[in-house]
This record gives structure tokens, C-alpha cells and sequence, in this order.
């Protein structure tokens, strides 16, 4: 198994412009978190979904971040307009069930810059 | 307040050495406990679990979790140069499926 894979590993963007995150979940895990990490503030978690549903979108920061799960392998995370505090870096994580304790598998992250 | 602290270090020990790294909650719901470790420009992987309050050993690593004082800590044994990273203490509740991370604690063991 490849495990999560995420693209790009690295983005440099200009302020305005528009951003997409981009995840492949590990085959069968019905869970898919996004999380983003800075040194201020930590991992904090933006959106996870359930089965492709969004169940809680309560961290995704503001009405310019949005994410979408089309299908179970795929998952997007996209920033309009991006702004220079959205640099961070953004990671995906999944996991195959919450009845027991699972962790997470998390991917390598892209790493964001916004000048 | 936050929910989750962990002091972010960094801590610098001799290989060798035994490790101590601690954190303490706020919610007396978090049920499930988890230990990360997360090395320089990667993702964080999952080190250990606990469920409720009691000890895990599982080589080099034990988790301890006493709810009583919402406090959990993760002890590495003859520590290597190799564990050398962030390491991330993480909870959440029964019935949720909410993960909350600690800042982490960057670990530095010299060779």
C-alpha cells in the first residue's frame, strides 16, 4: 500500500490567487481528517469526512476554504482567494473505522507559501 | 485554556538515555490516547494508544495515562539518535471522532 498521498508537496502561490489541495486516501478507510499545521497554533483540524459526507467542518477557517470528497479515493482542499496566513502546511490522514481505536495515517503534507 | 498542553521543548538527552515526555488535558471525556511521532518534513505516525487509564509497553516505549489527574506521559528507554523528532501526544472521546493533538515536544538524542 503507497499509504495517503498527497500533491503537491510544495506550493508557492501569490496572494489572490486560488489554491487546491490534493488527496488520496488509503484504500478502505472510510474516514478522511484535514488538518493543517504552523508553529503558532499546531496541528489543528480543519474537516474530516465520513464515507465521503462531511460530518464536522467546524475548523475550516472561513468561507474561503472549502474541501470535497467526490469519491472514496479522492479528496480536495481548496483555499479562493489565498491569503499570505494560509502558509502552512496542510496535511490529509485517514483511517478505516471509528468503532475501535484507530489512529491515523497520515500523508507527507503540502507545504503552502502565499506571498 | 487549551484542551490539550505539551510543553514544546526542545529536549536535548545523551543516547542512552531515558526519556520522559508528558501532557496534560482538560477534558474529562478524552478516553483514548495516542502518541505520534513525527520527524523533520513528514507526516506524524502513530507510535502508541491507550484506552483509559493504564500502562502500554511495547518495546523501547511505554504509555502511561492516569485520568485521575488527566495527565499521560510517554517514557523512551535507551534512547537512539534515531528518535530524534516531534512526538505528538493526541486524545479524543468515546463516541467522537474528533482528534486533539498537543503542540508536540521536539526531541534531540546525541550521539
Amino acid at each position: 500500500d503507497a499509504g495517503v498521498i498527497q500533491s503537491p508537496r510544495h506550493e508557492v502561490t501569490e496572494m489572490g490567487q486560488e489554491v487546491t489541495l490534493r488527496c488520496k486516501p488509503i484504500s478502505g478507510h472510510d474516514y478522511l481528517f484535514w488538518y493543517r499545521q504552523t508553529m503558532m497554533r499546531g496541528l489543528e483540524l480543519l474537516i474530516y469526512f465520513n464515507n465521503n459526507v462531511p460530518i464536522d467542518d467546524s475548523g475550516m477557517p472561513e468561507d474561503r476554504f472549502s474541501a470535497k470528497m467526490p469519491n472514496a479515493s479522492f479528496s480536495t482542499l481548496k483555499i479562493q482567494p489565498s491569503e499570505p496566513r494560509d502558509s502552512a502546511v496542510y496535511f490529509c490522514a485517514s483511517s478505516p473505522g471509528a468503532d475501535r481505536n484507530y489512529g491515523y495515517t497520515f500523508g507527507s503534507g503540502t507545504r503552502l507559501t502565499v506571498v | 485554556q487549551k484542551e490539550v498542553e505539551q510543553d514544546p521543548g526542545p529536549l536535548s538527552v545523551p543516547e542512552g538515555a531515558i526519556v520522559s515526555l508528558n501532557c496534560t488535558y482538560s477534558n474529562s471525556a478524552f478516553q483514548y490516547f495516542m502518541w505520534y511521532r513525527q520527524y523533520s518534513r513528514k507526516g506524524p505516525e502513530l507510535l502508541m494508544y491507550t484506552y483509559s487509564s493504564g500502562n502500554k509497553e511495547d518495546g523501547r516505549f511505554t504509555a502511561q495515562v492516569d485520568k485521575s489527574s488527566k495527565y499521560i506521559s510517554l517514557f523512551i528507554r535507551d534512547s537512539q539518535p534515531s528518535d530524534s523528532a516531534t512526538y505528538l501526544c493526541a486524545m479524543r472521546r468515546t463516541g467522537g471522532f474528533k482528534t486533539i493533538f498537543g503542540a508536540g515536544t521536539r526531541l534531540f538524542v546525541k550521539a
